[in-house]
């Protein structure tokens, strides 16, 4: 099992719609999990990190984490073109990063 | 505001020859990343320092020596270049282990 799997898309979703993007980690021991949006030839900016179980809004993002089930999502409402990247899942081992290969966004007009 | 600085931007290498990707940050972190993305590949550990005078190999070390200069720069060295080793490479900073990550501008690197 891969440390941190995500969906590689592409995920379709029309414009104003809820974008659902999810994660599974197999370190039973992470602590800290982060969303990172990248677009194409750009570099990863974090749009989102949580640490505790539940839920984490910011705007129109929210972050779920649930540890006993090692799962780690990212809700997008109101889907924008803009809102159209990579968007990785990032978790830490020990004392390291690690990522996942990311799922592609394609937010329809 | 720099934040993190890496150089080149762009190296186009022949196999065998070697070099060194500079990166340095100015918001005083202790932890530096080195990352490699190749297409459909998410971004992968080469080597990290999680505070001034450590490093550690990450995921895919092999072919691959980094230096942590001071606490500003680190630096990743391939000292005989291979065609597998071309990718994009990002140098990141945290401010500590296992914090939210600011990325460099990437380094396109080709072998041929």
């Amino acid at each position: 099992q891969k440390e941190v799997e995500q969906n590689s898309g592409p995920l379709s979703v029309p414009e104003g719609a809820i974008a659902s993007l999810n994660c599974t980690y197999s370190d039973r021991g992470s602590q800290s999990f982060f969303w990172y949006r990248q677009y194409s030839g750009k570099s990863p900016e974090l749009i989102m990190f949580i640490y505790s179980n539940g839920d984490k809004e910011d705007g129109r993002f929210t972050a779920q984490l649930n540890k006993a089930s090692q799962y780690v999502s990212l809700l997008i409402r109101d889907s924008q073109p803009s809102d159209s990247a990579t968007y990785l899942c990032a978790v830490n081992r020990d004392d390291k990063i690690i990522f996942g290969k990311g799922t592609r966004l394609h937010i329809l007009p | 505001n720099a934040g993190v600085t890496q150089t080149p931007k762009f190296q186009v290498l022949k196999t065998g020859q070697s070099m060194t990707l500079q990166c340095a940050q100015d918001m005083n972190h202790n932890s530096m990343y080195w990352y490699r993305q190749d297409p459909g590949m998410g971004l992968r550990l080469i080597y990290y320092s999680a505070s001034e005078g450590t490093t550690d190999k990450g995921e895919v070390p092999n072919g691959y020596n980094v230096s942590r200069l001071n606490k500003r720069e680190f630096s990743l060295r391939l000292e005989s270049a291979a065609p597998s080793q071309t990718s994009v490479y990002f140098c990141a900073s945290s401010e500590g282990a296992n914090e939210k990550l600011f990325f460099g501008s990437g380094t396109q690197l080709s072998v041929l």
